[in-house]
């Protein structure tokens, strides 16, 4: 497989349960991110990590758990979501640097659906 | 801090129509510029990039140019096919990590 892949593809989940979901690399890159689309709004950036670290957590709520144990893997923990929770998660990665010219390389998405 | 704005859609084409979606940038710095397209039941891909002012990037057809003066990173093609339906997002980076986005124009193009 190359690129960017994230697994499952939809998930329908009830807001007592647990699921997460689960984002893979094959482009040797060393940051990953998870954004949020929603229906009628911009790309919401959730978290980033960086040679796997969380550099960036855009005050999303404790309800999302992200995990990134390696530089191919990224995971996001889901909990007692809401149906407003309901979205397309995105991953990305990209070779983080000083460099603005990195472009991100996306997977094609988690639909979730909350209900 | 950081902004872009795109041309709000949705823009409906017959197939070989010229197509401009417009975007222009609020930044701090000297940012890269992206746009991106998402086809149905994907992700964001890149479509092409400029890293500096009067750079043009093309791809597929497609083609922008960086403009300075005007702030601005219009898409243009000259003759879209049906193939071209989408969701088109302008995207701007300064800081590394991080791509600030426009809030996407679909695209229709009918044969």
């Amino acid at each position: 497989e190359t690129g960017v892949t994230q697994t499952p593809r939809h998930l329908v989940m009830g807001m007592t349960n647990k699921k997460s979901l689960k984002c893979e690399q094959h482009l040797g890159h060393n940051a990953m991110y998870w954004y949020k689309q929603s229906a009628k709004k911009p790309l919401e950036l959730m978290f980033v990590y960086s040679l796997e670290e969380r550099v960036e957590n855009n005050s999303v709520p404790s309800r999302f758990s992200p995990e990134c144990p390696n530089s191919s893997h990224l995971f996001l923990h889901l909990h007692t979501l809401q149906p407003e929770d309901s979205a397309l998660y995105l991953c990305a990665s990209s070779q983080a640097s000083r460099d603005r010219h990195s472009p991100l390389h996306f997977g094609n998405g988690t639909r979730l659906t909350v209900t | 801090g950081n902004s872009v704005t795109q041309m709000e859609g949705p823009v409906t084409l017959s197939e070989e129509a010229f197509l401009t979606i417009n975007c222009t940038y609020t930044a701090t710095g000297y940012p890269s510029l992206f746009w991106y397209v998402q086809y149905p039941g994907e992700g964001l891909q890149l479509l092409l990039k400029a890293t500096k002012a009067d750079d043009k990037g093309s791809n597929k057809g497609f083609e922008a140019t960086y403009r300075k003066e005007t702030t601005s990173f219009h898409l243009e093609k000259g003759s879209v096919q049906v193939s071209d339906s989408a969701v088109y997002f302008c995207a701007l980076n300064d800081s590394g990590s991080r791509l600030t986005f426009g809030e996407g124009t679909q695209l229709t193009v009918n044969p």
